[in-house]
């Protein structure tokens, strides 16, 4: 148990809907990350928020964007679902720094048609 | 962020030693490595975080060589439950702000079997 809670653990939208997930992080940490997995690969970094604001972003378009709030709790936020769209979204806490472990929560489980 | 490659898959027995290399030949002189592990449907876990020569901690050894283009994981005597996807990442460590921002490759599929 890392301490990082993800919710829903499942969900099925329809393309062109939006979805809400979220995340709380593990007590006294401060930095929030959402990697999206696709069947069979590894997962690729989203983004960041660090004390309520976006630090880093990888390769995803707008549509794809978040909230941390003053409680470091997270939400993902995917507008305009496409099917490619698909996939396990984890959430990750850690302390600030470059090498601080990530503490993963187990994911929710996105199904989109 | 420096490229890593790793085997796609491994098999071994229950017991054995299991050695997973890992190369990265572009890494940095502020680069750490860290190895990850994943079991299906599950977040990835934090196994073990180098920077050079040898680390060792309760589950695993890291094994790196002097020039840091490549790194072992070593699990000892494996069982079942080591059936995992492992991960091998390289990252800044002194990467400004908040955490890191690692992006994993497509990780050593590791198959245990009796």
């Amino acid at each position: 148990e890392t301490g990082v809670t993800q919710s829903p653990t499942h969900l099925i939208k329809t393309r062109g809907q939006q979805v809400t997930l979220r995340c709380s992080s593990q007590s006294g940490h401060n930095t929030v990350s959402w990697y999206q997995q696709a069947l069979g690969q590894g997962p690729q970094f989203i983004f960041q928020y660090y004390r309520e604001e976006e630090n880093g972003r990888g390769n995803f378009p707008p549509r794809f964007s978040g909230l941390q709030f003053p409680n470091y709790s997270s939400e993902l936020n995917v507008n305009a679902l496409e099917l490619d769209d698909s996939a396990l979204y984890l959430c990750a806490s850690s302390l600030p720094g470059g090498n601080e472990k990530l503490f993963f929560g187990s994911g929710t489980q996105l199904s989109v048609l | 962020l420096a490229k890593t490659t790793q085997p796609i898959s491994m098999d071994s027995y229950e017991g054995q030693e299991v050695n997973i290399t890992c190369s990265h030949n572009n890494i940095a002189t502020n680069d750490y490595i860290t190895w990850y592990q994943q079991f299906p449907s599950q977040g990835p876990r934090f196994i073990i975080q180098g920077y050079k020569t040898k680390v060792t901690n309760e589950v695993a050894s890291l094994f790196i060589p002097a020039d840091r283009k490549s790194s072992t994981l070593s699990l000892p005597r494996v069982s079942l439950s080591d059936t995992a996807v492992y991960y091998c990442l390289v990252g800044d460590m002194n990467e400004a702000g908040g955490g890191n921002k690692l992006t994993f490759g497509t990780g050593t599929q590791l198959k245990v079997e009796l």
